[in-house]
């Protein structure tokens, strides 16, 4: 069974820094890019980054560009998500989602992970 | 980047209705369109990708169609158990992007 777990979450003032985490099982890892997507409570869904298989293509959305950095270790079947100079309006549910191919683009998102939430308050 | 709008925003209709929902890509998007489906307090999951191909599983029910900029994403005869926000995706080009989402009730 595919399966992703994402860790890493947790209430954090705005500025600081969080590393989210996403653990891989039931597939071959290095076979998929993966994709952060958050979702503010009640609200849509929002694209925040995706990592091809090989770390070679690396995509971010405007509003984290400069402050979220994307990485995977294919040894660990692991993805992270580094996140800088955190702001209120980050505040969201942040979903772990497998590609459905190697590429960043032309592959549709197939499965989420349960999703981590992160509260950037004071 | 590409805008996605979908429409409309939330409907109600009634069991066995056929419903509607609409997206609409800013610019040429060929067939990499993906929908995907929110039930209440669920994660998403993906219903139909290039443009209309259904994912393994899913109702014959549930049905896409479009390319280019216009898509459809149509349920023939509406169930309970379709209450859910459907979500529209573009796959093209980065940014990656969303629609707003269509809320979708039982009247």
């Amino acid at each position: 069974e595919v399966q992703l777990v994402e860790s890493g979450g947790g209430l954090v003032q705005p500025g600081r820094s969080l590393r989210l985490s996403c653990a891989a099982s039931g597939f071959t890892f290095d076979d998929y890019a993966i994709h952060w997507v958050r979702q503010t409570p009640g609200k849509g869904l929002e694209w925040v980054s995706g990592i091809s298989w090989n770390s070679g293509r690396i995509d971010y959305a405007d509003s984290v560009k400069g402050r979220f950095s994307i990485s995977r270790d294919n040894a660990k079947n692991s993805l992270y998500l580094q996140m800088n100079n955190l702001r209120p309006e980050d505040t969201a549910f942040y979903y772990c989602v497998r590609a459905s191919g190697m590429a960043t683009t032309f592959t549709w998102f197939d499965p989420w992970g349960q999703g981590t939430l992160v509260t950037v308050s004071s | 980047d590409i805008q996605m709008t979908q429409s409309p925003s939330s409907l109600s209709a009634s069991t066995g209705d056929r419903v509607t929902i609409t997206c609409r890509a800013s610019q040429g998007i060929s067939n990499y369109l993906a929908w995907y489906q929110q039930k209440p307090g669920k994660v998403p999951k993906v219903l139909i990708y290039a443009a209309s191909t259904l994912q393994s599983g899913v109702p014959s029910r549930f049905s896409g169609s479009g390319s280019g900029t216009d898509f459809t994403l149509t349920i023939s005869s509406l169930q309970p158990e379709d209450v859910a926000t459907y979500y529209c995706q573009q796959y093209n080009s980065a940014p990656l992007a969303f629609g707003g989402g269509t809320k979708v009730e039982i009247k």
